[in-house]
C-alpha cells in the first residue's frame, strides 16, 4: 500500500506570494494533520483535518489555512509569504481522530522563501 | 502547555554498541502518549516506538526499547545492537489522549553510528 503523499517535493516563492500544498493520506484514513519543522528543529503542529472538520490548530497566524476533500486529502495554504515561512512542511494520516491513533508522515515539502 | 525536551543535540555510537537517547517532558494530564521518531536524511519521519501512559510496561520493538518513568516525565529511548541505518535525527514527542492529535515534538538528537 502506498504511504502518505505530498506535492511538490521542492518549492520556491518569492515573499508575499501563496503557495497551496497538497496531502494524500493512506487508502482507508480519514484524518490528516499538517506541521511545520523548521531546520534544525522539531515540527510544530499547524492544523488537524478529520471528515473535512478542523479539529484542531496551532499557534500560527491566520496567513496558514487548510481543507480536506470528500476523498480525505487535504491542502495547506499559506498566504503573504514570509522569508520565516520557509520550511519543511510535512503532513500525517491516520485512520481515526482518537489520541490512540498512531500517525504515520509523508516525505514532507520543502519551502524556500527568497 | 505541555513541553517536550531533549537535551542531547548530537549522540555518537560504535557500530553494534548500546545507545540510550534522553527525553523529558511536561504536563499536567495523566492519559497521553508518548513516541519516539526518526529521520534520516531523506526527511520521512518514521514511527520507532510508542508509550501509553496508563501502561506500566516499557515498550520493546525489536532492537528498540524505552525505560518510561512517569513520576519523573522521563522517556528514554535506548537501541542496542546498533546498526548503520540507525543514523538520523531522533524525536521524542508528546500527545494527549484528548482533543486534537496534536505532536508536541523535542529539539531532536543527532545520532551518528561510527563503523
Amino acid at each position: 500500500d502506498a504511504g502518505v503523499t505530498q506535492s511538490p517535493t521542492h518549492l520556491i516563492k518569492t515573499r508575499g506570494q501563496q503557495v497551496t500544498l497538497r496531502c494524500s493520506p493512506i487508502s482507508g484514513h480519514k484524518s490528516v494533520s499538517w506541521y511545520q519543522q523548521v531546520l534544525g528543529q522539531g515540527p510544530q503542529f499547524i492544523f488537524q483535518y478529520y471528515e473535512k472538520e478542523e479539529r484542531g490548530r496551532g499557534n500560527f497566524p491566520d496567513r496558514f489555512s487548510a481543507r480536506q476533500f470528500p476523498n480525505y486529502s487535504s491542502e495547506l495554504n499559506v498566504n503573504a509569504l514570509l522569508l520565516g515561512d520557509s520550511a519543511l512542511y510535512l503532513c500525517a494520516s491516520s485512520l481515526k481522530a482518537g489520541g490512540a491513533e498512531t500517525q504515520y508522515f509523508g516525505p514532507g515539502t520543502r519551502l524556500l522563501v527568497l | 502547555a505541555q513541553t517536550v525536551t531533549q537535551s542531547q543535540p548530537e549522540m555518537s555510537v560504535q557500530e553494534a554498541e548500546t545507545v540510550t537517547l534522553s527525553c523529558t517532558y511536561d504536563t499536567s494530564e495523566s492519559d497521553y502518549y508518548l513516541f519516539w521518531y526518526k529521520q534520516p536524511p531523506s526527511r520521512q519521519m518514521i514511527l520507532v516506538i510508542r508509550q501509553e501512559a496508563y501502561k506500566q510496561q516499557n515498550a520493546t520493538e525489536n532492537r528498540f526499547s524505552v525505560n518510561f518513568q512517569k513520576a519523573a516525565k522521563s522517556f528514554s529511548l535506548k537501541i542496542s545492537d546498533s546498526q548503520l541505518g540507525d543514523a538520523a535525527m531522533y524525536f521524542c514527542a508528546y500527545r494527549s489522549a484528548w482533543g486534537a492529535q496534536k505532536l508536541v515534538f523535542g529539539q531532536g538528537t543527532r545520532l551518528t553510528i561510527n563503523p
